[in-house]
């Protein structure tokens, strides 16, 4: 099985900074990595798709990049509506895994 | 619109049984591939199963493996998972969720269904 390693597992930030999360992967999923944010109580909302493809009306703010076993979610100004936790996903085998999720916090 | 509804939750004993379904619409559902994911209180996000929508091949969790069976009726735009002998660590949201093929994630979530698992 692919095991997801999600970092770090808290984040905390001010309004403006750059935000990096780091999502790696146990074996090459070449680039079927998804993004998602999730608030509390809602579905998760899929963010990014094949590692750096940014989904129709999420926010430009949001890039994703990698391949192979290391991805990176990045957040260019953090916003008090981006709160919430992320989770990096692989879609590559035949039971997909997520990671841990990182929880993003305001400072 | 797209849409999937969740139902078939609520409060059962360990042991006991329950059938979830997840009705879609707006989008072509025969087409997609469908899953069930959940998430324990408090905790991440689990894949439990997963069906696809060209041959109707079928996955599960090794938690769930021989408890839980996904399956789909495409004339009623409909996936359920029957779940038996539940445990309590059962005890979780549960999403369904699709995507529309290999190569897509999944892109399409209901609002989720709670299951709690408990005497």
């Amino acid at each position: 099985d692919i095991q997801m390693t999600q970092s770090p597992s808290t984040l905390s930030a001010s309004i403006g900074e750059r935000v990096t999360i780091t999502c790696r992967a146990s074996q090459s999923i070449s680039s079927w990595l998804a993004w998602y944010q999730q608030k509390p109580g809602k579905a998760p909302k899929l963010l990014i798709q094949r590692a750096s493809n940014l989904e129709s009306g999420v926010s430009s703010r949001f890039s994703g990049s990698g391949s192979g076993t290391e991805f990176t979610l990045t957040i260019s100004s953090l916003q008090p509506d981006d709160i919430g936790t992320y989770y990096c996903h692989e879609y590559d085998s035949n039971l997909w895994t997520f990671g841990q999720g990182t929880k993003v916090e305001i400072k | 619109e797209v849409r999937l509804l969740e139902s078939g939750g609520g409060l059962e004993q360990p042991g006991g049984s329950l059938r979830l379904s997840c009705e879609a619409s707006g989008f072509t559902f025969s087409t997609y591939d469908m899953t069930w994911v959940r998430q324990a209180p408090g905790k991440g996000l689990e894949e439990v199963s997963v069906i696809s929508g060209r041959d109707g091949w079928v996955n599960y969790a090794d938690s769930v493996k021989g408890r839980f069976t996904i399956s789909r009726d495409d004339s009623k735009n409909t996936l359920y998972l029957q779940m038996i002998s539940l445990r309590v660590e059962d005890t979780a949201v549960y999403y369904c969720a699709g995507r529309r093929g290999h190569g897509y994630a999944m892109d399409v979530w209901g609002q989720g269904t709670a299951v709690t698992v408990s005497s």
